[in-house]
């Protein structure tokens, strides 16, 4: 059974539209990450946060929201989207912030 | 900026060969992880290594953070260590992971 789970899997949006990532661990871990990878191009960091709280922000733009309601939860909002956003996304956890790193499937967003 | 090098970009095995995969790091790193990518998209943890060396079974990794460099070693490979390998390492200032852009690892019979 997968112990992060990201949903939704694929993701379709219009330029201009705002979306949800959803991203929930179960590995009781204490920091969680955001992720990107765009065609071509290496993984890259986005965001890290440890025990609900944002350590690190790579992110030049705004328009890129973590929300972590729960402690296991790190949600990505996307605002005002743009065709360079495709990418697929994929969220991670560890047990504290330098540690191993797992990561969830990831969800493919396309922005038309 | 920091930055990983990986190579090569695309290694093709035969079974019971072996090679290795290779990173550089245009600074001094404080640790290095290895991945594998599985057919569902995920990135499996290989190693986490702060320095020198570590083994799991047919996979063999080192760290020299000094030297500025890591390696992953396949050995005896089988068809199931096909897919692309990521190494991404942690710089001595920041906690962010900076991954390499990957090695396609085919294994034919």
């Amino acid at each position: 059974d997968p112990k992060i789970i990201q949903k939704p899997k694929y993701l379709v949006a219009v330029t201009g539209s705002e979306k949800i990532l959803i991203c929930e661990q179960y590995l009781g871990h204490n920091a969680m990450y955001w992720y990107r990878q765009s065609a071509k191009k290496p993984l890259e960091f986005m965001f890290s946060y440890s025990y609900q709280k944002l350590m690190d922000n790579q992110t030049a733009s705004s328009r890129f929201q973590p929300q972590s309601s729960k402690k296991n939860h790190l949600d990505l909002q996307i605002t005002a989207l743009k065709p360079d956003d495709s990418a697929t996304y994929f969220c991670a956890s560890s047990q504290e912030l330098e540690n191993t790193l797992y990561f969830g499937a990831g969800t493919r967003l396309s922005v038309l | 900026g920091d930055q990983v090098e990986q190579s090569p970009s695309a290694l093709s095995l035969h079974e019971g060969t072996g090679s290795a995969l290779r990173c550089n790091f245009t600074t001094t790193m404080r640790a290095v992880q290895w991945f594998r990518k599985n057919s569902r998209g995920s990135l499996i943890n290989l190693f986490y290594l702060a320095s020198g060396t570590k083994e799991n079974g047919r996979l063999k990794s080192a760290f020299d953070s000094k030297e500025r460099y890591s390696t992953l070693h396949i050995r005896d490979a089988q068809l199931e260590d096909s897919g692309t390998y990521f190494c991404a390492a942690e710089s001595q200032g920041g906690r962010a992971l900076i991954f390499g852009t990957g090695t396609t690892v085919s294994v034919s019979p």
